[in-house]
């Protein structure tokens, strides 16, 4: 059965730093690109980022201007994000999800259910 | 960016009625549309891939079709556990993958 196990969230202060780590387990891990989603209170869903099945390729949306950095390391079978410079509008549960095949991430086939990160002072 | 545009924003039907949900694009997306469920409290779930695909799991009564800029998403016969909310996703153009706003489907 794949599992996807978010971590990293809490209360975090107005240009923090926080790193978001998801655990997988359930499959070739390094065989299926990996997405992180946002979904901030009450609203809809916002794809953040992507990482094909090897690492050596990159995707981001340009809302983060630079802000985000995804990473995995296959042999832990762990999914990163390196979230900085955080303010209040980046307040939403991060989901991590798996993609269908390894170099593109195209959509989610499964979910974690999430963690909750909350910028606030 | 393709923006995906969903209506209604709100159905509000019974158990066992029909229920039909709508996503538009700005621009094609050819076939390759997504639809998922979401309860509340919950991670999203993939029901439909490439407009008309169930995905593993997803019974008969959630059927996609649609394509180019015009995709719906009907469940035949609602059932309890089917009042949620409802997202599109398109994966032809990108970065970055893009999500509708939503449909919620409640219980009138």
């Amino acid at each position: 059965e794949v599992q996807l196990l978010e971590s990293g969230g809490g209360l975090v202060q107005p240009g923090g730093s926080p790193r978001l780590s998801c655990a997988a387990s359930g499959f070739t891990f390094s065989s299926y690109a990996m997405s992180w989603v946002r979904q901030a209170p009450g609203k809809g869903l916002e794809w953040l980022s992507a990482i094909s099945g090897s690492g050596d390729n990159t995707f981001y949306a340009d809302s983060l201007k630079g802000r985000f950095t995804i990473s995995r390391d296959n042999s832990k079978n762990t999914l990163y994000l390196q979230m900085n410079s955080l303010r209040a509008e980046d307040t939403a549960v991060y989901y991590c999800a798996k993609g269908p095949i390894a170099e593109h991430p195209y959509y989610f086939e499964c979910w974690g259910q999430g963690t909750l990160v909350t910028v606030s002072s | 960016e393709v923006v995906l545009t969903q209506s209604p924003a709100t159905l509000s039907l019974s158990p066992g009625e029909r229920a039909t949900l709508s996503c538009r694009a700005s621009q094609s997306v050819d076939r390759y549309l997504m639809w998922y469920q979401q309860k509340p409290g919950q991670a999203p779930r993939l029901l439909i891939y490439d407009a008309s695909n169930r995905a593993t799991g997803i019974p008969a009564r959630f059927s996609g079709s649609g394509s180019g800029t015009d995709f719906t998403l009907t469940i035949s016969s609602l059932e309890p556990e089917d009042f949620a909310v409802y997202y599109c996703q398109q994966r032809l153009a990108w970065p970055p993958l893009t999500f509708g706003g939503g449909t919620k489907v409640e219980i009138k």
